[in-house]
């Protein structure tokens, strides 16, 4: 089955600066990448997604990249604010799949 | 507003006991599932439904057991058998199982065995 990593468990930036969380994962006939944000005390909420054939999304400050070839996708986030505070997940799976394989989760914090 | 609820958002219970997990969607979404999320470990999934009346196991099915008679309506009893059942559950819902992947979330139940 697939099998995700993803770095750094915890991740800490000062008001303004960029973030990135980086994820890798193994099952090659994966085709969909999604990320989740998790505010405390909530549910995950789908922030922004990628499909294989593409390389990179942007949606506002957010955007997501892909290697296929080095099956690893990232999260990158620009201007950073402390409402950017929270647990991020990322996720793969098959399209034609029935479930999707998480990441660990990373806790990232931005520091006013 | 359509979502996800889940009930109760906290619960404690004492060994030995089996607590069900309340999970109702007006969104009419085919697809719901069952994640437990504890420190360090992400969202592992438990059960997941993609029709009324069939469900699967997922990835850590033991100790836990769900039903699915409403399209709306997807119950975890978390059971004695399970050994290490402190944790947060999240009950989710999808379009449909084969054709998307988002995934809706609900806010979460937490279970404390005492």
């Amino acid at each position: 089955g697939e099998n995700v990593e993803q770095h750094p468990s915890t991740l800490s930036v000062q008001e303004g600066d960029s973030a990135v969380i980086k994820c890798t994962y193994s099952d090659s006939a994966s085709n969909y990448f999604p990320w989740y944000k998790q505010e405390l005390g909530k549910g995950p909420q789908l922030i922004i997604d990628i499909r294989s054939n593409v390389g990179e999304k942007k949606d506002q400050r957010i955007a997501v990249t892909l290697n296929k070839t080095a099956k690893h996708f990232s999260l990158h986030i620009t201007e950073t604010q402390p409402e950017d505070s929270a647990v991020y997940f990322c996720a793969a799976m098959r399209w034609s799949g029935s479930r999707l394989t998480f990441g660990e989760g990373t806790q990232l914090t931005v520091n006013p | 507003d359509g979502g996800i609820t889940q009930s109760p958002k906290y619960l404690f219970r004492k060994e030995g006991q089996n607590v069900t997990l309340s999970c109702e969607q007006n969104l009419n979404h085919d697809a719901m599932y069952w994640y437990r999320q504890d420190p360090g470990q992400g969202l592992r999934l438990i059960y997941y439904s993609q029709i009324v009346n069939d469900f699967q196991k997922g990835d850590i099915a033991e100790g836990y057991s769900v039903s699915r008679e409403k399209k709306e309506s997807f119950p975890l009893t978390v059971t004695s058998a399970q050994k290490n059942p402190t944790a947060f559950y999240l009950c989710a819902s999808s379009r449909d199982g084969t054709n998307t992947g988002e995934l809706f979330f609900g806010e979460g139940s937490r279970l404390t065995v005492l």
